[in-house]
């Protein structure tokens, strides 16, 4: 069964050090998203992204953070500079139609430490 | 952003028993509502994506309903088993709103 991979499934950082995160979505999956879970909070919408371009984006997601499909089937998220308040699971998430009405698939999520 | 309220936070229930979730979200706009089972260790997976009021979703033993005039939606298991032990996240959606989750009910069922 097609499924979302993401690479790293933890990363430790230090503070102010850059990140990317990776993700492969499902093949003929059209949107992707990013969210993210801090530990014991609510899972957030970070962005969303469809025909290369970010289609709706959180106020979590300022000029540190930026998306990219650089080659037709990763999906990335750059952290610029990390913050502690960064430290969190992130998600990658993909769908076939707009995330209102198709079901978004994720991936098993990516934890990241800032130190 | 949408407020979403999902209750009860968490839940232990014996083999067999039948149990049910709630999920409150701003009926106006209404958009989407969507369930998704989290598993540790997993990746959340979907179970239903309901958008009219009144829709009634079923996969095996786990329903779901949706009440769009009044803002809620219940999730329900019946004859909950082991393997149904997770978080059911909700997560609602408006015309001018992205897709907003709830924190989850937290299930645990003992054999």
């Amino acid at each position: 069964e097609p499924e979302v991979t993401q690479t790293p499934s933890h990363q430790v950082t230090q503070m102010g050090q850059e990140v990317i995160l990776r993700c492969v979505p499902i093949s003929n999956h059209l949107y992707f998203y990013w969210y993210r879970q801090i530990l014991g909070q609510k899972v957030e919408f970070l962005v969303s992204f469809y025909n290369n371009e970010i289609s709706e984006k959180s106020e979590i997601f300022d000029d540190q953070f930026s998306v990219e499909r650089p080659d037709g089937s990763n999906f990335t998220l750059k952290i610029r500079s990390t913050k502690l308040e960064d430290s969190a699971m992130y998600f990658c998430a993909s769908s076939d139609t707009s995330e209102n009405t198709g079901e978004l698939f994720f991936g098993e999520g990516s934890r990241l430490t800032v130190l | 952003i949408l407020n979403v309220e999902q209750s009860p936070q968490s839940l232990h229930v014996q083999e067999g028993d039948s149990t049910n979730f709630t999920c409150s979200f701003p009926s106006s706009n209404f958009y989407a509502l969507h369930w998704y089972r989290w598993e540790t260790a997993k990746s959340p997976e979907a179970l239903f994506v309901m958008t009219l009021n009144g829709d009634e979703k079923k996969k095996g033993r786990i329903s779901a309903t949706l009440n769009t005039k009044e803002g809620y939606s219940y999730l329900y298991i019946k004859g909950s088993q082991p393997e149904d032990s997770a978080t059911y996240l909700c997560a609602s959606s408006s015309v001018y709103s992205t897709l907003t989750f709830g924190k989850g009910t937290m299930l645990l069922v003992s054999p």
